[in-house]
């Protein structure tokens, strides 16, 4: 059983639109992160969310971790090709325990 | 600085083989983590050091170990390799343990089992 469920598994847009990926558990976590990971590569930390309710904004995508710290949504705007690439959550509690990912391709 | 560093990159093994994948995490850091990617599973968490010591582990048979030496570098092993064992296995480096410690990948060791 997966602890960390992302939705949708995959998604394809065309380059300027907006995009929201999903990341739901029923247990609660001290902070989750998310990741991005190229192919051929190992994933790259994309922010920390701690608090619940936080909202942290990267330049194009803003990034929400839900009030009761069980889930989390990642939001990008105006999508550009090199924001292509598999999204990993991850929640912490005494380990990190990663979801399956969110494959997102940005079509130019 | 360097980042982490796996070795091999790629590897390929027959069944009942043994293996060993080596990890040489960012200088300074003492906590290495390792993990095992499949398209199926997603990334699953295998074991953690710190300070040479495990302190933390993945659900994975005892085929699976790992350990850390004095200079913070981790080897992790598999014996008697099974076609499923064929993975991308990732090596995380951390500061320090902690709740919100940034881990820093790998580019991973790709382990083809046949």
């Amino acid at each position: 059983t997966q602890l960390l469920e992302q939705s949708p598994q995959f998604l394809s847009i065309q380059e300027g639109e907006n995009l929201t990926v999903y990341c739901n558990s029923s247990s609660v976590f001290s902070s989750l992160q998310w990741y991005r990971q190229e192919p051929g590569e190992g994933p790259v930390l994309l922010v920390t969310v701690v608090t619940g309710g936080e909202v942290k904004k990267l330049k194009r995508l803003t990034f929400q971790f839900g009030d009761a710290r069980k889930d989390s949504s990642l939001h990008i705007t105006a999508a550009q090709p090199g924001d292509t690439g598999l999204y990993l959550c991850a929640g912490m509690n005494n380990r990190l325990a990663f979801g399956k990912g969110n494959q997102v391709v940005v079509i130019p | 600085k360097a980042g982490v560093t796996q070795t091999p990159r790629y590897l390929i093994k027959t069944r009942g083989q043994q293996v060993t994948l080596s990890c040489s995490p960012i200088s300074g850091h003492r906590s290495v983590s390792w993990y095992q990617q499949t398209p199926g599973q997603g990334l699953q968490f295998l074991f953690e050091y710190f300070s040479e010591t495990q302190r933390n582990k993945g659900n994975f048979p005892g085929r699976f170990s790992g350990r850390q030496f004095s200079n913070s570098r981790s080897e992790m092993n598999v014996s008697t390799l099974e076609l499923g064992d064929s993975a991308l296995y990732l090596c995380a480096s951390s500061l320090e343990r902690g709740l919100n410690t940034e881990a820093f990948f790998g580019q991973g060791t790709r382990l083809t089992v046949v």
